[in-house]
């Protein structure tokens, strides 16, 4: 079967790095997703990796090792406004995505 | 108004109403999606529409009937619900469905809660 599998809670401290590891089992591959949602808010693109490697976006990374079946999303220099859930989502030869339930990330002082 | 804009945000409905969820995009998008999204739970995937035509239907329950009168709105018609579809009901668009770097735009949400 298809899954993707991500950790339900993490909380860091402001200012400092966090990672959200995401592992994926889809039929086929077609590229993994990051998506924030602030509670209460609608769900928005952080980045895609269809290729392995890592991919930088100002204070946000995503990594993907296709081979691994594994992707990490990197936070640094975390704020409070980065308190939200992060969904890993993989999409599969048929183009369609397949979500994991979200990572609540905690930002304390 | 841009984006994506779902109405209304909040609803509270017996199981023997009739009620219907809106949902816009401002975007000039091909493909329109509803999604469920339950606590704790994967966002699931109900119904998507492409150029106004319907592409999926996951085994959706026949109490929800979705409506696309052309590409820039999308309904989700609710009758005779039970408590547990209560969940937060999420509009997107996309550009390009069916390609890898499909990247959609959600709404909101439409809350819903069945009494």
């Amino acid at each position: 079967g298809q899954n993707i599998d991500q950790p339900t809670e993490m909380t860091a401290t402001e200012g400092a790095i966090v990672q959200i590891n995401c592992t994926y089992q889809t039929s086929g591959f077609n590229g993994l997703f990051w998506y924030q949602q602030h509670a209460g808010e609608a769900p928005t693109f952080l980045s895609y990796n269809v290729l392995d490697g890592l991919e930088e976006k100002g204070r946000f990374s995503s990594f993907l090792s296709r081979s691994k079946g594994y992707s990490y999303l990197l936070l640094k220099e975390l704020q409070m406004k980065d308190s939200a859930s992060y969904l890993c989502a993989s999409m599969d030869s048929n183009y369609q995505l397949i979500w994991g339930a979200g990572t609540k990330l905690i930002i304390k002082p | 108004e841009t984006g994506v804009t779902q109405t209304p945000r909040h609803l509270v409905m017996g199981m023997t109403n009739k009620k219907s969820l809106k949902c816009e995009q401002h975007l000039g998008h091909n493909a329109m999606y509803w999604y469920k999204q339950s606590a704790k739970k994967p966002l699931e995937l109900m119904f998507v529409y492409s150029l106004e035509e319907r592409v999926e239907n996951n085994s959706v329950p026949s109490r929800f009937s979705p409506e696309c009168p052309n590409s820039s709105h999308l309904f989700l018609h609710l009758h005779t619900l039970q408590p547990e579809d209560s969940a937060l009901y999420l509009c997107a668009s996309s550009q390009e469905p069916g390609s890898g770097a499909n990247v959609l735009t959600f709404g909101a949400g439409s809350r819903l809660t069945v009494l």
